[in-house]
């Protein structure tokens, strides 16, 4: 049981470049979860899915788009990143959607020069 | 304001020592309330889980929640540097489908 993966580890792009962060689940979780982290600001909820088809904003969702792939993959895209969006990038998951224990992945750490 | 205010530290303390960590909010439909670990350059994992008022203890650590005030609290008895971490308060009201969390406090225990 790998739990929640996440890819890439570290990623350094330039002001205008596009990326996708990858995240998959083996836990066979229904509710997929995107947050930021960034220095005295805690963890900032970007987009979430509570289920497979369905995708909502979280506090602060501009400049990214999501995917929820399947049950087990939900992707985060930068389409022309900017250096505001410099972070730790952490993927989680949960059993079924509320306020229960989510399950985070390792982080990606993203620098836009 | 923040909905979930904690103090961010760092919080420098020697081993053995208790260490309180602390957190308020301003939504009373808030009923779950959790505290993550999370080890540098790792993501957070949960340490503690409590459903609306009172007090939980798990080895070492005792959660506490007073929703009269809006305060949650987590003690740390007998410290070891291995608790070096950064500790994440969360909370939820019911049937939400996400957590709010704190701003986290870095803790450092020193041998």
């Amino acid at each position: 049981n790998a739990g929640v993966t996440q890819t890439p580890k570290f990623q350094v792009l330039k002001t205008g470049q596009s990326m996708t962060l990858q995240c998959a689940q083996d836990m066979n979780h229904n509710s997929m979860y995107w947050y930021r982290q960034d220095p005295g600001m805690g963890l900032r909820l970007i987009y979430y899915s509570a289920s497979e088809g369905t995708t909502d904003k979280g506090e602060v969702p501009n400049g990214y788009n999501v995917s929820r792939l399947n049950k087990r993959e939900f992707s985060l895209r930068l389409e022309s990143a900017a250096p505001s969006q410099t972070s730790v990038y952490f993927c989680a998951s949960i059993e079924a959607g509320g306020p229960g224990e989510q399950f985070f992945g390792p982080g990606t750490r993203l620098t836009v020069l | 304001q923040k909905e979930v205010e904690q103090d961010p530290g760092p919080l420098s303390v020697p081993e053995g020592a208790i260490v309180s960590l602390n957190c308020t909010y301003s939504n009373s439909a808030f009923q779950y309330f959790m505290w993550y670990r999370q080890y540098s350059r790792k993501g957070p994992e949960l340490l503690m889980y409590t459903y609306s008022s009172g007090n939980k203890e798990d080895g070492r650590f005792t959660a506490q929640v007073d929703k009269s005030s809006k305060y949650i609290s987590l003690f740390i008895r007998d410290s070891q540097p291995s608790d070096s971490a950064t500790y994440l308060c969360a909370m939820g009201d019911k049937g939400a489908q996400k957590l709010v969390f704190g701003q986290g406090t870095r803790l450092t225990i020193n041998p």
